[in-house]
């Protein structure tokens, strides 16, 4: 029962470094989307997918992209990481807009 | 805009306590209102609750929904240190498929 699989768990980088966060998931579901959350922040919906080659932005999409070329697989790209992109990443991925589950996070530091 | 409101952001009980947290949203075309327990990593799913006033129930854990006041809450009776936790609603609506979240009621136990 793999569910949604999140790599890596935790990443330093250097400001302007770019990187991308891995997810996929194993249960065939249409909707995936990616949050961050900081603390006292709750969880922020950065982009999101209703399907292949389908994506729309969510509330803090700015310095992310997103694709979404297989059902399995929603890379999240941080083009030019900046300090302010310090948080821990949560994938999700749904059968339908709701009841979301979750990957287990990414910690990333960006110094 | 879509809004989450939780309340209190955090709650100290002691063991056998009986606790009740507040959530309330303005979400457009709305859908649902889900609640989800997150301890160390990723938030796992409680409740989805889309009809007013009928109680869903697990355990010690039970939860309702009132569509005209616009909130929930969630009940946990009979605490246990291992509902020690941040407890996150979230609303789901019709047309962007989308979860707006709360920042979460941080819960804590004492033994």
């Amino acid at each position: 029962n793999a569910g949604v699989t999140q790599t890596p768990k935790f990443q330093v980088l250097k400001t302007g470094q770019s990187m991308t966060l891995q997810c996929a998931q194993d249960m065939n579901h249409e909707y995936m989307s990616w949050y961050r959350q900081d603390p006292g922040m709750g969880l922020r919906l950065i982009h999101y997918s209703v399907g292949a080659g389908i994506t729309d932005q969510g509330e803090v999409p700015n310095g992310y992209n997103v694709s979404r070329s297989t059902t399995e697989d929603f890379p999240l790209r941080l083009l030019s990481a900046a300090p302010s992109q310090t948080s821990v990443y949560f994938c999700a991925s749904s059968p339908d807009s709701t009841e979301a589950f979750f990957g287990q996070g990414t910690r990333l530091t960006v110094v | 805009e879509d809004k989450v409101v939780q309340s209190p952001l955090s709650l100290v009980v002691h063991e056998g306590d009986t606790v009740t947290l507040n959530c309330s949203y303005e979400v457009t075309n709305f859908r649902s209102l889900l609640w989800y327990k997150q301890e160390k990593k990723a938030p796992t799913f409680l409740f989805m609750l889309t009809s007013s006033g009928i109680e869903k129930k697990s355990g010690r854990l039970s939860s309702i929904l009132d569509k005209k006041e616009l909130f929930s809450i969630l009940n946990i009776t009979a605490t246990q240190t291992g509902d020690s936790a941040i407890y996150l609603c979230a609303a789901a609506n019709f047309g962007n498929e989308k979860l707006t979240f709360g920042t979460g009621t941080r819960l804590t136990i004492i033994p």
